[in-house]
């Protein structure tokens, strides 16, 4: 059965670096999103994106974040200068045509 | 602020029992209803959509969705230790959209 892939699994960087999160979501699925989940909280939109473009985003999704699909199957998020704060699970997740979102297995990072 | 409102839990129920987890959400002009499995340090897991008020069914599991109560509910029946993990109503607000609003969830301990 078709999945969505994430890497890295766990990423360690320190506060102030750069980041790209990497997703392959399910190969004929059309829309793709990010969410992120902080230790304990609630799983929380971040970012959509349909055609190549931002379909829509959250007041989380700020200026230091931003994504890409660079090639036919790769989907990125990319967190410019991290902070402290963006710890968390970011999971990738993607929709055929319906509404139904399958999520990809995440990826924890950790900003020290 | 559009909220999707659950029981923190645990619910604790002994193997084999049924078990009812309850979620309300504040935007009447919601399209569409999830239920996510989230073990723990994972991702979640798609396990029931409903659209319609009334019942769906698939297999041990039952959503139960009321439109004019803003309610929607999952029955587990026959719950199995391996049931144990935490549940995430999910709620897609706006027609079109697609991004989901998740709640905080319900964590379900099935004792054997």
């Amino acid at each position: 059965e078709p999945e969505v892939t994430q890497t890295p699994s766990h990423q360690v960087t320190q506060m102030g670096q750069e980041v790209i999160l990497r997703c392959v979501p399910i190969s004929n699925h059309l829309y793709f999103y990010w969410y992120r989940q902080i230790l304990g909280q609630k799983v929380e939109f971040l970012v959509s994106f349909y055609n190549n473009e931002i379909s829509e985003k959250s007041e989380i999704f700020d200026d230091q974040f931003s994504v890409e699909r660079p090639d036919g199957s790769n989907f990125t998020l990319k967190i410019r200068s991290t902070k402290l704060e963006d710890s968390a699970m970011y999971f990738c997740a993607s929709l055929a045509g319906g509404v139904e979102q399958f999520f990809g297995p995440g990826t924890r990072l950790t900003v020290l | 602020q559009k909220e999707v409102e659950q029981n923190s839990g645990p619910l604790s129920v002994p193997e084999g029992a049924i078990a009812s987890l309850n979620c309300t959400y504040s935007d009447r002009g919601s399209q569409s209803f999830f239920w996510y499995r989230q073990y723990s340090g994972k991702s979640p897991e798609l396990i029931m959509s409903i659209y319609s008020n009334g019942d769906k069914e698939d297999g041990r599991f039952t959503a139960q969705l009321n439109k004019a109560s803003q309610y929607v509910s999952l029955l587990i029946r026959d719950s199995q230790p391996s049931d144990s993990a935490t549940y995430l109503c999910a709620v897609n607000m706006d027609t079109g959209r697609r991004a989901l609003t998740f709640g905080s969830g319900t964590r379900l301990q099935v004792q054997p």
